[in-house]
């Protein structure tokens, strides 16, 4: 069965300092992996997703960079964070381009002070 | 701008009631998911609606997609606290450069009290 993994599961940092999160997928090849925001139990804002590897596409200008070294690792990064970076990041898969539904992973809390 | 409207944001009832939750868009979706997610957890996809009038059970939960499949609608029957949580709805936009984007609903937070 497919699993995916989000680490840190939490994570304070000093406004700019870099950042960088993680995510892996396991149990499947060649999925497309998303990266969204979401404000405290809100809705999910999606800011990356990536159909292979070294393919990025931005949602939204921003403070933040995506990077996909690996088949099934998906990479968050900031050289910088800014105080409205603070939020919950979550990253999901699905597989085929067309698919339907994605599934997402536990999520890393992020609080910049 | 593509918006899916959710509706009510907060519900508080006790146990034994029903609701129902509802999305709105203008847009015109290719399937509409609906998730629910604990606090401090990552969504959890519940159903996955894809033709215009289907509606999917499961248990107590009733899932329906509007005809012109721009609405949908989770109805809960005898609620229970372990229905409590925030319930998410995602729609499908038709494929724009080979991808299937998913628009999502603000969400409904509920609370079901013994």
């Amino acid at each position: 069965s497919q699993t995916i993994h989000q680490w840190p599961a939490t994570l304070v940092q000093p406004v700019g300092s870099p950042l960088s999160l993680e995510c892996t997928v396991e149990g499947t090849s060649n999925p497309n992996l998303y990266w969204y925001r979401q404000a405290a139990g809100r809705g999910l804002q999606l800011l990356f997703y990536s159909v292979g590897i070294g393919q990025i596409s931005s949602e939204v200008p921003q403070n933040l960079s995506a990077s996909r070294p690996q088949d099934r690792q998906f990479i968050l990064s900031s050289k910088k964070l800014l105080l409205s970076d603070s939020g919950f990041y979550l990253c999901a898969w699905s597989v085929g381009l067309l698919a339907h539904e994605q599934f997402f992973g536990p999520g890393t809390r992020l609080t910049v002070l | 701008t593509q918006l899916l409207e959710q509706s009510p944001q907060f519900l508080s009832i006790q146990e034994g009631e029903n609701l129902t939750v509802y999305c709105n868009s203008s847009s015109v979706f290719s399937s509409l998911q609906w998730y629910r997610q604990e606090p401090g957890e990552g969504p959890v996809l519940l159903v996955t609606v894809v033709t215009g009038g289907e509606v999917k059970k499961l248990k107590r939960l009733t899932f329906q997609f509007g005809d012109a499949r721009k609405d949908s609608s989770l109805h809960i029957t005898a609620a229970q606290p372990g229905d409590t949580g925030l319930y998410l709805c995602a729609g499908a936009l038709s494929p724009s450069g080979g991808y299937n984007k998913l628009i999502f609903g603000a969400g409904t937070r509920l609370a079901v009290h013994p």
